[in-house]
């Protein structure tokens, strides 16, 4: 059974850091694209970064371009997000996704698995 | 930068209802499509890629066609457990985006 199981979130000033975690197993990890998914309160869906299985291109949403940073530890199945300077508007639950096996350039396509989330609040 | 356009945004219904929501491009993409379903407090499940292909696991009663710019999401026979939000996702273009999302309510 496919589980991914995001940890880390949590309450953080605005300008400060916070590192996700997705734990992965059921699936062999180091053949699929990874994406990071949030969602704000109330609101819809919005991709965040993915990274290509061997870690070699990592793409990002404009909003997040040098502020976050998104890794991969195959050894270990787990995904990460290091996001700095964080910002009022980052709040939003973060979901841990998998994309199916794709040949699409930068790994775009659906999400098949998603994790239950896990809910970073940026506050003062 | 492709616009999405998902109507309605809410969607009173009873159960054995057929419900049809639509998403609208701003242009062409051609069946690069995806829709989900999420329940409150839920991560969001794939119901159906590439406009019509089911996902393994999902009722048939979900359905889904179109192509280019205008496609929908079909329930032939609304369930309980299908009161939820639904989104559309694109991955023609990068970065992949969705839909505002239709909540479908209970009558």
């Amino acid at each position: 059974e496919v589980q991914l199981v995001e940890s880390g979130g949590g309450l953080v000033q605005p300008g400060g850091s916070l590192r996700l975690s997705c734990a992965a197993s059921g699936f062999t990890f180091s053949s699929y694209w990874m994406s990071w998914v949030r969602q704000a309160p109330g609101k819809g869906l919005e991709w965040v970064a993915n990274i290509k299985q061997d870690g070699s291109e990592k793409y990002y949403v404009d909003s997040v371009k040098g502020r976050f940073t998104i890794s991969r530890d195959n050894a270990k199945n787990s995904l990460y997000l290091q996001m700095n300077s964080l910002r009022a508007e980052d709040t939003a639950v973060y979901y841990c996704a998998r994309a199916p096996p794709t040949i699409a350039a930068a790994g775009n396509t659906q999400f098949d698995y998603w994790g239950q989330g896990t809910l970073v609040t940026v506050s003062s | 930068v492709i616009w999405m356009t998902q109507s309605p945004s809410l969607l009173s219904a009873s159960t054995g209802d057929r419900v049809i929501i639509s998403c609208r491009m701003s242009q062409g993409i051609s069946s690069y499509l995806a829709w989900y379903q999420q329940k409150p407090g839920k991560a969001p499940e794939l119901l159906i890629y590439a406009a019509s292909t089911l996902q393994s696991g999902v009722p048939s009663r979900f359905s889904g066609s179109g192509s280019g710019t205008d496609f929908t999401l079909t329930i032939s026979c609304l369930q309980s457990e299908d009161f939820a939000t639904y989104y559309c996702q694109q991955y023609y273009s990068f970065p992949p985006t969705f839909g505002q999302g239709t909540k479908v309510e209970i009558k």
